[in-house]
């Protein structure tokens, strides 16, 4: 079955810095990935997401960008904030349906 | 506002209790689904429903049930709860028009077991 694992557990970067965080999955089928955020104590939030027929996707202050040769995904946030702190999860349907497998996250840490 | 509404937000119950965990979401969405959180796990999914009266088992469907007698309401039932099953729950929900995977979280339900 699918899997997706993120390559950091956490993430310390200093603000105004760009942040990168890196996941890789395992079916190179895969359609469809999706980032999500959850700040402490919350559920987790829709970011942004994109399709296997695109390469980058461009949001407010993040960029997804699909590697499918080498099945990795990354999300990168411009001139990281310190509301930025969280965790950061990607997340892959496996066939397309309702079903959604998440990976066990990066845990960001903003330094003023 | 638009929302997806759990409850409890904590329990804690002994084993084998009977225990029901109610979501709620007033966005007149078709889909829903129930994940645990657990550390080190990131989000498992349990069950989700594509609409009324349809559910499906998601990665971690053992010793839960569900039901989707209507559109709104998605409860979590858990017949004879487990110390295994002491983790954090969350429930979602989403329109299924080409914005499925853009899932409205609800705060979560801590849940423990002894």
């Amino acid at each position: 079955g699918e899997s997706v694992g993120l390559h950091l557990p956490t993430l310390s970067v200093q603000e105004g810095d760009n942040s990168i965080i890196n996941c890789a999955y395992s079916n190179s089928a895969s359609d469809y990935f999706i980032w999500y955020k959850q700040e402490s104590g919350k559920g987790p939030q829709f970011i942004i997401d994109i399709r296997s027929n695109m390469d980058k996707r461009q949001g407010q202050r993040v960029t997804v960008l699909l590697n499918k040769t080498v099945k990795h995904l990354s999300l990168q946030i411009a001139a990281t904030q310190p509301g930025d702190s969280a965790v950061y999860f990607c997340a892959v349907p496996p066939g397309g349906g309702g079903k959604l497998i998440f990976g066990q996250g990066t845990e960001l840490s903003v330094k003023p | 506002e638009a929302q997806v509404t759990q409850n409890p937000r904590y329990l804690i119950t002994v084993t084998g209790k009977k225990l029901t965990v109610t979501c709620s979401q007033n966005m007149n969405h078709e889909y829903m689904s129930w994940y645990r959180q657990d550390p080190g796990l990131g989000l498992r999914q349990i069950y989700y429903s594509m609409n009324v009266e349809v559910t499906d088992k998601g990665d971690v469907p053992e010793g839960y049930k569900v039901s989707r007698k209507e559109k709104r309401n998605f409860p979590l039932i858990l017949e004879s709860p487990s110390p295994n099953q002491t983790s954090l729950y969350f429930c979602a929900s989403s329109p299924v028009d080409g914005s499925l995977y853009e899932q409205y979280f609800g705060p979560g339900t801590r849940l423990t077991v002894t």
